[in-house]
């Protein structure tokens, strides 16, 4: 199995800033990297594939970057909303593992 | 619009059978992959696996092989996970996701989320 991992696990910050935190693979995944975005008692939300495509609807706030084996999703201009849970996944090999995820606190 | 509506909350002894749904509604249900995903309390997701409800092709993550069973019907829309014997460990809230392919059909992803079904599973 592909082993994902996110850091750091949570950071603050606050409204108007620029984050980035960083997902890794360890072996290649190629850009078969998807960002979602999960708050407390909703669905989660595809934000991003193929590492920095933006899903339709997604504000352009949100970009990513990366290849290979190391992934970072950047949000600028942080809004109320953005205050969440990101996970990365990999959906180049079965089981399409998800990282632990980055939470992003006010 | 394109959905899927799960079953309501559960809460179940341990030993106990369980099947939960996942409704499609809004597209063509044989189309596209289902996936199902375990977030435990205060845990990440885990993905579980995913089933092609045009076949009824299923793959599992290893961790759950053989612990649960998911199935579809898609002459009602609906995918199905199901346990034999519940364990306390179950406790969790199960989300369904249509995975859905990019123009091209290169690069996949669950686009679409149920709201989730919280299983409960406690003596």
């Amino acid at each position: 199995d592909i082993q994902m991992t996110q850091s750091p696990s949570s950071l603050s910050a606050s409204v108007g800033d620029r984050v980035s935190f960083t997902c890794r693979a360890n072996q290649t995944i190629i850009n078969f990297l998807n960002w979602y975005q999960h708050k407390p008692g909703t669905a989660p939300k595809l934000l991003m594939y193929a590492a920095s495509t933006l899903h339709g609807g997604v504000s352009s706030r949100f970009s990513g970057s990366g290849s290979g084996t190391d992934f970072t999703l950047t949000i600028s201009d942080l809004q109320p909303d953005d205050f969440a849970t990101y996970y990365c996944q990999q959906d180049f090999s079965i089981p399409f593992t998800f990282g632990p995820g980055t939470r992003v606190d006010l | 619009d394109v959905q899927l509506v799960q079953s309501g909350a559960e809460v179940k002894k341990p030993g106990e059978s369980l099947k939960i749904s996942c409704q499609a509604s809004g597209y063509n249900f044989a189309s596209d992959w289902i996936g199902w995903v375990r977030q435990r309390p205060g845990k990440g997701l885990e993905w579980m696996g995913i089933i092609d409800p045009a076949d009824s092709k299923t793959r599992y993550n290893p961790s759950f092989q053989g612990q649960v069973t998911i199935s579809a019907d898609k002459s009602i829309n609906t995918a199905f996970l199901q346990w034999s014997s519940l364990k306390s460990s179950d406790t969790a809230m199960y989300y369904c996701a249509r995975r859905a392919a990019s123009t091209g059909h290169y690069y996949y992803y669950m686009d679409v989320w149920g709201r989730g079904t919280t299983v409960t599973v406690s003596s």
